[in-house]
């Protein structure tokens, strides 16, 4: 069974501090690994990775993909109150369909 | 990027009764759209695949008589949660992958929560 599983589930900061959020999966004809980010309402798009070790940066934000061991980081540096939300792993698996992991609940005070 | 939107955004209904829910790419033509549901402090659960033209996929343990999905054009698909009691109270997300995108990404809707009273 495809499965896609985040850590830490939660995760609380002070403002500047850099995060870590880690997302493993063992899925069948993977063709992609997505990150998102879901504050109040729907997921917006952060990443699409699907080769290892390249990494995608977008300002403070930077994914790698390791397709040997099956895993995928994404890192937020200096982190800001505006980075608390949930941050969601999905893995694009043979058709189009997405297995997302829990997702890891990031707060981050001031 | 694209757009999806979803109507209504939220809904309060009585048991028994049903409710449907638009879903629709405002700037791009999508054959297929999706279909989640989420629960509280829970991640994103595919219920049903979307195709323009023909009958939805089904996720296993979904009930296909009770979550009706029509596609009926490239821009709508609509959920409907027929004789819905309380467990079904949910938020439910669809989204629409813009063959056009830059990474061919899903985009998706704002969602809309279901409560059934």
């Amino acid at each position: 069974e495809d499965k896609v599983v985040q850590s830490p589930l939660s995760l609380v900061v002070h403002e500047g501090d850099t995060v870590t959020l880690n997302c493993s999966y063992e899925v069948t004809n993977f063709r992609s690994l997505l990150w998102y980010k879901q504050e109040k309402k729907a997921p917006t798009f952060l990443f699409m990775l699907t080769s290892s070790g390249i990494e995608k940066k977008s300002g403070r934000l930077s994914s790698i993909l390791d397709k040997k061991e099956l895993f995928s980081i994404l890192n937020i540096t200096a982190t800001q109150t505006g980075d608390s939300a949930i941050y969601l792993c999905a893995v694009e698996a043979g058709t189009d369909k997405l297995i997302f992991g829990t997702g890891t609940r990031l707060q981050v005070f001031p | 990027g694209a757009v999806v939107s979803q109507h209504p955004s939220w809904v309060i209904c009585k048991s028994g009764t049903s409710v449907k829910i638009e879903c629709r790419s405002l700037d791009f033509q999508a054959t297929t759209m999706f279909w989640y549901r989420q629960f509280p402090k829970q991640s994103l659960m595919l219920m049903a695949t979307s195709n323009e033209g023909s009958k939805a996929t089904y996720e296993q343990g979904v009930e296909k008589d009770k979550f009706l999905i029509n596609h009926a054009s490239l821009t709508l698909s609509t959920l409907t949660v027929t004789s819905a009691h309380p467990e079904d109270s949910s938020f439910y997300i669809c989204s629409a992958r813009d063959p056009a995108g830059k990474y061919n990404e899903q985009f998706f809707g704002p969602g809309t929560r279901l409560t059934v009273l």
